[in-house]
């Protein structure tokens, strides 16, 4: 059975910390994706991590994937008040289809 | 603008009725999905289908259906109600082969209230 986990699941921070969310998984995959989901909302694409090694930014934050370790991290640098929002890793299955989530990391950012 | 669209926002339903929740992509994707999200769990794949009457059971099928008579269009339904399928349901489409690097693009969700 495919595993994502995420930590932490919880995350209050203070306006210009920086801080780093991290995905583990337990299948060989070389592709992960991140979201974003604002409270009330749907799920919005953040990141499509495709090869090991792979590094993407969009503002201030940042993804990498070290497909030999399983784990993906999400860095925040910086942090706003609008990057508050529920942020959510997935990995496709063994069908190649679906996406299997962690169970999301709710971040605050703080005055 | 790529656009999967589910039919209602918000429902309740009563407790042994049977519910349909629609949902229709516009982006001519082969696959799609129905997602539950309940708070502690993330989000939980219940069926998915790859082509047109085409289905596979996801994680927690039970007690759910589904129907995909068209490619545009995916049903999710919950055969006869009950308070433990109260929760938010996401619906997603992609193309092929998410191993191939695409990511599912969401549905604005649903909130089903099973009173």
């Amino acid at each position: 059975e495919l595993k994502v986990e995420q930590n932490p699941l919880f995350l209050s921070m203070q306006e210009g910390k920086n801080y780093t969310i991290y995905c583990n998984y337990s299948t060989t995959s070389d592709r992960l994706y991140w979201y974003r989901q604002d409270p009330g909302k749907s799920l919005e694409s953040l990141f499509v991590l495709l090869s090991n090694g792979a590094v993407k930014q969009e503002g201030r934050l940042m993804a990498s994937l070290d497909t030999k370790a399983r784990l993906s991290t999400l860095h925040i640098t910086a942090a706003v008040h609008d990057l508050s929002a529920t942020y959510f890793c997935a990995v496709a299955g063994a069908s190649g289809y679906a996406l299997n989530f962690g169970k999301g990391t709710s971040l605050l950012v703080t005055p | 603008d790529v656009k999967v669209t589910q039919s209602s926002r918000y429902l309740v339903k009563r407790t042994g009725e049977k519910v349909f929740l629609e949902c229709v992509q516009d982006m001519d994707h082969e696959n799609m999905f129905w997602y539950r999200q309940d708070p502690g769990l993330g989000l939980r794949l219940i069926y998915f289908s790859y082509d047109v009457k085409m289905k596979e059971k996801g994680d927690i099928p039970e007690g759910y259906s589904v129907s995909r008579e068209k490619k545009e269009r995916f049903s999710l339904i919950l055969e006869s109600a009950s308070t433990n399928q109260t929760s938010m349901y996401l619906c997603a489409s992609s193309s092929p082969s998410l191993s191939g690097g695409t990511e599912a693009f969401f549905g604005q969700g649903t909130r089903l209230t099973v009173v």
